[in-house]
């Protein structure tokens, strides 16, 4: 079945240390993309990517860190610049960044601090 | 800018009960108009989606009708089920951006 698969489903952060959330899609898309999720709030873009080995910055990219070496791939550092991590993060991709494409989402990461 | 915005929640509504959660957009140029379904611990889910004006998008017993003139995609279901419990995002499209509303969590009870 294609899809996209994120890792861990949760995921505990320490002070003052990065964290990597995993994201990988196998649906031949174009665009990917990260949102954080805060309760009882839409999403927010952090980044998005429209092709392998280039990204732009989103509407809260402070304190995040992506890479797109693969077109499968697109793997989110929390970095300890981000104060406030602990939230649902999401990754979707799409065939192209926007237009009438939809987009298709993994099943999230819950960051909490420890 | 583009936004979206939707009617606030919580919404309660008992089974087989008429369900509509209203959606209103700004947007530049004609956008594409999407909802989308959250079940707890998931990601989104596209439930349907509509690309010009008039269009009507349908799924599972829901449908939205992209009304132009008052810049509306409102959600629609003639009779609701427990299963139907979820929080549901209205969501628009541009040719280089993408928002979504704050989503509506809808409770349905036996």
């Amino acid at each position: 079945d294609g899809g996209i698969t994120q890792s861990p489903k949760y995921l505990f952060r320490k002070e003052g240390q990065n964290v990597t959330l995993s994201c990988e899609q196998n649906l031949n898309h174009d665009a990917m993309y990260w949102y954080r999720q805060d309760p009882g709030q839409g999403l927010r873009l952090i980044y998005y990517s429209q092709i392998v080995n280039d990204f732009q910055k989103g509407d809260i990219a402070e304190g995040y860190s992506v890479s797109r070496e693969k077109k499968e791939s697109f793997p989110l550092t929390v970095t300890s610049a981000q104060k406030n991590p602990t939230a649902f993060y999401l990754c979707a991709s799409s065939m192209a960044r926007a237009g009438n494409q939809p987009q298709h989402f993994g099943d999230g990461t819950r960051l909490s601090i420890l | 800018g583009n936004s979206v915005t939707q009617m606030e929640g919580p919404v309660t509504l008992s089974e087989e009960a008429f369900l509509t959660i209203n959606c209103t957009y700004t947007a530049t140029g004609y956008p594409s108009l999407f909802w989308y379904v959250q079940y707890p611990g998931e990601g989104l889910q596209l439930l349907l989606k509509a690309t010009k004006a008039d269009d009507k998008g349908s799924n599972k017993g829901f449908e939205a009708t992209y009304r132009k003139e008052t810049t509306s995609f409102h959600l629609e279901k003639g009779s609701v089920q427990v299963s139907d419990s979820a929080v549901y995002f209205c969501a628009l499209s541009t040719y280089n951006d993408m928002r979504f509303g704050a989503g509506t969590r809808l409770t349905v009870k036996p």
